[in-house]
């Protein structure tokens, strides 16, 4: 897991709520993504960033929104038009074209 | 677009015993190639990557992986397994040629070891 941390590891959300989920890295890497896990699936790019104050929809960005106003920190909010929101998200960073390196997720639960 | 097809869900061997992860891919132009271990409830863990060079590409915890380009296969192997192998590996791939550095996962395989 290394330098990229992610808060909380467990977040419960009530129906119609927004929650933000935080990554935070110290290896001054440019790039910053955000994935989605569910069981039995592989991950799925929600949005990524490739330097600050920038960054792009992945595959199923939809009821998902981020920000990267410093670069070491891109937290992601799951909206409440997210349907189907639990799940095990994960977090990663690299050196612009180079390996993505892992944070240690935070699984999230719908009530 | 590209895609990463493991094709089994679960991979059951004895300790000991050599281990096969199979990973197919299909990318325009050339790859590169990635293979991550998930242990349960924790992040993706970097095991070893393929962009250029030799075709075997030797990695972490005495993994290693083969890169075949005409049957587009970069399976991960290791001689000797391990009960502490036992995990959830994921095989990536990203085009040469990949402005956003964007990765493509297979569904994963459970790797199981047996003492």
């Amino acid at each position: 897991d290394g330098g990229i941390t992610q808060s909380p590891k467990y977040l419960f959300r009530k129906e119609g709520q927004n929650v933000t989920l935080s990554c935070e890295q110290n290896l001054n890497h440019d790039a910053m993504y955000w994935y989605r896990q569910d069981p039995g699936q592989g991950l799925r790019l929600i949005y990524y960033s490739q330097i600050v104050n920038d960054f792009q929809k992945g595959d199923i960005a939809e009821g998902y929104s981020v920000s990267r106003e410093k670069k070491e920190s891109f937290p992601l909010t799951v909206t409440s038009a997210q349907k189907n929101p639990t799940a095990f998200y994960l977090c990663a960073s690299s050196m612009s074209t180079d390996t993505q390196y892992f944070g240690p997720g935070t699984r999230l639960t719908v009530l | 677009a590209q895609s990463v097809a493991q094709p089994e869900d679960q991979v059951n061997v004895a300790e000991g015993n050599p281990l096969t992860v199979k990973c197919t891919y299909s990318v325009s132009g050339n790859p590169y190639l990635f293979w991550y271990v998930q242990y349960p409830n924790r992040g993706l863990q970097f095991l070893l990557k393929y962009i250029t060079g030799d075709n075997l590409v030797k990695g972490s915890y005495g993994f290693e992986a083969e890169f075949n380009k005409s049957q587009t296969s970069f399976h991960l192997k290791k001689p000797s397994a391990l009960v502490s192998d036992s995990a959830l590996y994921f095989c990536a791939v990203r085009p040469w040629i990949n402005a956003g550095n964007m990765l493509t996962f297979g569904g994963g395989t459970r790797l199981m070891v047996k003492p």
